[in-house]
Formats: C-alpha cells, structure tokens, sequence
C-alpha cells in the first residue's frame, strides 16, 4: 500500500501528558500538511512542510505543539502538556507541489482523546 | 472565521431524491476541490474544477465553478444511501496551502 499511512489510528492520554503522531506521506509527495478536525467541522490546517522545511504554521498552534520532518520524508506532530481542548482527529496529508497537482491525500487519521 | 462557506450544514433525505450543496468565499480561487470523508476516515477527493464557469460530471454528481471562481455547487442525482457522508470543499490560499470549509453532512436514508 502506498498512500499515506498514519500512527497511531487512536491515543488515549491523561491532560498534561506528551503525545507524538507519525504519518509517512506518499513516497514521491514532496508536500506535507497537518490538519485538526472536531466533530462535525472541517479541517483546520495546522502547519505544512516542503520537503524538510517548514513553511507555514497556522496561528492557532500554540507553543505547546511541534512538527518536524527532519529528513523530508516522514514527519512527526508532537503535542506538549496536552489540555482537553486538543481532543480531536489530527490528519496528515502529502500532495506534489500545488502549482503541479493540486490533489491532497489524506491518511485515516489520529483520533486523539485527553482525559 | 471560514475562508469558504458551505450550505447548508446538515441535509437529511429520502433515497432518489436530488439535492444540491453549496460553497462560498469572498476570495478567488485558482481551483476548488470537492472531498467526500466517511466517519473516522481521511477525506477522499472528489474532483477539482479550475476553470471558472467548468461543469465537471462524476456519475450521478455534477461540480459546477462559478464564473468567478468565488464559489462552486455540488448537485447529485437521484441519491443513494452509500452518498452518505461529510462533503467539503477546500481551495488553494495565497499561501499556496489547501484551507476547507466546515461541511456538509448529508444523510441518505433507504
């Protein structure tokens, strides 16, 4: 299977606890977002990266939340002292440059609950 | 606040009934994309219309981008409980980077 794979499918952590998600994107998609989705919302974009840099990240990510993808090819979303509010899907998507291909691919997701 | 508008936000109906979603921005899009997400599944695309004025048909769906390109229509024909789903609409930013609208969840009931 080559589409974009995320883990874990769910966590369940207890508030103030660190968490950190995993999605290894399409191999030759250079392009990488993150997006958070409440129940019953669209998703809320995050951050993206092109290759390894890190070329928006959307206001509303506080300090407590981090993404890296350090060698262009998977990335990692971690989130520090989770709060209750952060309970949500986080869902990873890889596409080619926008300018090429529009088309995003999106994973199934992490669905994430704080106690 | 929404970059895109969809309508309406929730549509319940009959099997082989016909309906029609909407989405609305105040901004210019280069493209719109439709996405179809099943509960606790990524979003699916659809399809992606370029060209203002472009009606695109996927079977018993026809995309419409208005001449504007500020705004596209979902219309499906005679519907069928597998349509089930959360369609959203998303478009390309002037930070080149996908942003979406909240949705609409229709239910096709047998």
């Amino acid at each position: 299977d080559t589409g974009v794979s995320q883990d874990p499918r769910h966590k369940i952590t207890k508030r103030g606890q660190n968490v950190t998600f995993r999605c290894d994107p399409i191999s030759e998609h250079n392009r990488l977002y993150w997006y958070r989705q409440t129940l019953g919302q669209g998703p809320e974009f995050l951050t993206y990266f092109q290759n390894e840099a890190q070329l928006e990240k959307s206001r509303l990510l506080s300090d407590r939340f981090s993404a890296e993808r350090p060698k262009g090819s998977f990335s990692t979303l971690e989130i520090q002292r989770t709060e209750q509010g952060d309970s949500a899907m986080y869902l990873c998507a890889s596409s080619l440059p926008l300018l090429e291909d529009e088309k995003l691919f999106f994973g199934s997701g992490t669905q994430l609950s704080v106690l | 606040t929404q970059l895109l508008e969809q309508s309406p936000q929730f549509l319940s109906i009959q099997e082989g009934e016909n309906l029609t979603v909407y989405c609305n921005s105040s901004s210019v899009f280069s493209s719109l994309q439709w996405y179809r997400q099943e509960p606790g599944e990524g979003p699916v695309l659809l399809v992606t219309v370029v060209t203002g004025g472009e009606v695109k048909k996927l079977k018993r769906l026809t995309f419409q981008f208005g001449d504007a390109r500020k705004d596209s229509s979902l219309h499906i024909t005679a519907a069928q409980p597998g349509d089930t789903g959360l369609y959203l609409c998303a478009g390309a930013n002037n930070n080149n980077d996908m942003r979406f609208g909240a949705g609409t969840r229709l239910t096709v009931k047998p």
